[in-house]
């Protein structure tokens, strides 16, 4: 067990729907990651939070968001969803300090659209 | 621009046989590198990582890691694989603010 908690862990939905997925991460993490994991694109980087703020910013669709509250627990929402959104969705953290920190992964919510 | 390439997808072994899964980061990564797994129906994990000092990193399983870095490579080795290291295997380094992940390689290990 990671200590990352990400739910639902599965997750269907129509197309032009919206969902929301959530992370709680590790105790003490400050840094929480989002990524997309899709047969034909691999593991993709979206988006990380640190401390609530935006740090750094991937491939990410216009619509998808994330949030990062102060409870340290992120949000990471989809819109308008396509055929082509159905992927594994990973989230990670790590603790604070800017380098040097391995990331501690989720089990994932695998999103199928339909 | 910030990558890391992983150079085969597929890697298909037999049991007990040696494996090398290779890795290389461009010069604008960092030389903070990871390998990180995953095993079917699970999240990553890391497996290694090498920070600084020794450029032979190893885990506790058996694989182990090499920093070279003339070749910008940290190509992952095990002398003699089982069936349970079937996996997919990740090779990560740090760029910017954010870990940047190879596409994978997928070991499959063959009784």
């Amino acid at each position: 067990d990671s200590g990352v908690t990400q739910t639902p862990k599965h997750l269907i939905t129509a197309t032009g729907q919206r969902v929301t997925l959530r992370c709680s991460p590790r105790s003490g993490d400050l840094s929480v990651y989002w990524y997309q994991q899709s047969l034909d694109q691999g593991l993709q980087f979206l988006i990380q939070y640190y401390n609530g703020e935006e740090r750094a910013k991937g491939n990410i669709l216009e619509r998808f968001s994330a949030q990062q509250f102060p409870d340290l627990h992120s949000e990471l929402n989809l819109s308008s969803l396509e055929l082509g959104d159905s992927a594994l969705y990973f989230c990670a953290s790590s603790a604070p300090g800017r380098r040097n920190t391995e990331a501690f992964f989720g089990q994932g919510t695998r999103l199928t659209v339909v | 621009a910030q990558s890391v390439t992983q150079l085969d997808s597929q890697v298909p072994v037999f049991e007990e046989a040696p494996v090398e899964l290779r890795c290389n980061y461009s010069s604008s990564v960092s030389v903070y590198l990871f390998w990180y797994v995953q095993y079917p129906n699970q999240g990553l994990q890391l497996l290694l990582k090498y920070l600084s000092g020794s450029t032979l990193v190893e885990s506790i399983n058996g694989f182990e890691a090499e920093f070279n870095k003339s070749q910008t490579s940290f190509h992952l080795r095990k002398p003699s694989v089982h069936i349970s290291d079937t996996a997919e295997y990740f090779c990560a380094g740090e760029g910017g603010f954010k870990t940047i992940f190879g596409a994978g390689t997928r070991l499959f290990v063959k009784a």
